[in-house]
């Protein structure tokens, strides 16, 4: 059974770093790239960026160059995601997902983590 | 804003049928393919509909997908309480050079 836990929630103060994990299982890990994509409360879903294991490609958002970093761990099978310069806007459920390697655009993201709460507040 | 527009609600009674849309441009609805989610409260996002109108094993047929031109739509029929959730439709921008999502759709099961 594919599955991926993602770390826990976070609160964290405007201008703060936060890091969320993602550890999957049941699946080869360089077989996927892994997307990072968050919702805001009341509003839609953003795309982030993603990371290929296998070549370690990474791909941000215009949005976020500059303010996030995506890594993948092949030897803990865990993806990561590092956003600095926090902001209340930041306040979001951030997730993690899968879509099969070959075709960034061309698949769906098939697997999903369960979302990690960050608030940011002063 | 999001890139792709979706209609922020929809409603029905069991058994009605129902369909979403989701408008885009030609950067990507118009040059990349559609697929649809569904956000089910303290679940992990599922995927209904791929490549347009694909649907995995565990779907039922009750959904199902379409595109034309830089526009695609969600149809389901046999409304049934469970479906009750959020909709989101996404697809590849090539200007972008990265995944756009719609808004979101409520859809609530009256």
């Amino acid at each position: 059974e594919v599955q991926l836990v993602q770390s826990g929630a976070e609160v964290k103060k405007p201008g703060d770093t936060v890091k969320i994990s993602c550890k999957v299982s049941g699946y080869t890990f360089t077989d996927y790239y892994m997307h990072w994509v968050r919702q805001a409360p009341g509003k839609g879903l953003e795309w982030m960026g993603l990371v290929d294991p296998e070549d370690v490609e990474i791909i941000y958002a215009e949005k976020f160059q500059g303010r996030v970093t995506i890594t993948a761990d092949t030897s803990t099978d865990t993806a990561y995601m590092h956003l600095s310069s926090l902001r209340s806007e930041d306040t979001a459920v951030y997730f993690c997902a899968t879509t099969p390697s070959g075709n960034i655009g061309g698949y769906p993201f098939d697997y999903w983590g369960q979302g990690t709460l960050v608030t940011v507040s002063s | 804003q999001s890139v792709l527009t979706q209609p922020p609600s929809a409603s029905g009674t069991p058994g009605q049928r129902v369909t979403i849309s989701c408008s885009g441009s030609g950067s990507n609805i118009g040059s990349n393919t559609v697929n649809w989610y569904q956000f089910l409260p303290g679940t992990a996002p599922k995927f209904l509909i791929y490549i347009n109108n694909q649907r995995p094993s565990g779907v039922p047929d009750r959904f199902s997908g379409s595109k034309s031109g830089t526009s695609a739509s969600l149809a389901i029929s046999g409304l049934q309480s469970e479906d009750e959730a959020d909709y989101y439709c996404a697809a590849w921008d090539d200007s972008l050079n990265g995944w756009v999502f719609g808004g979101g759709t409520k859809l609530t099961v009256l």
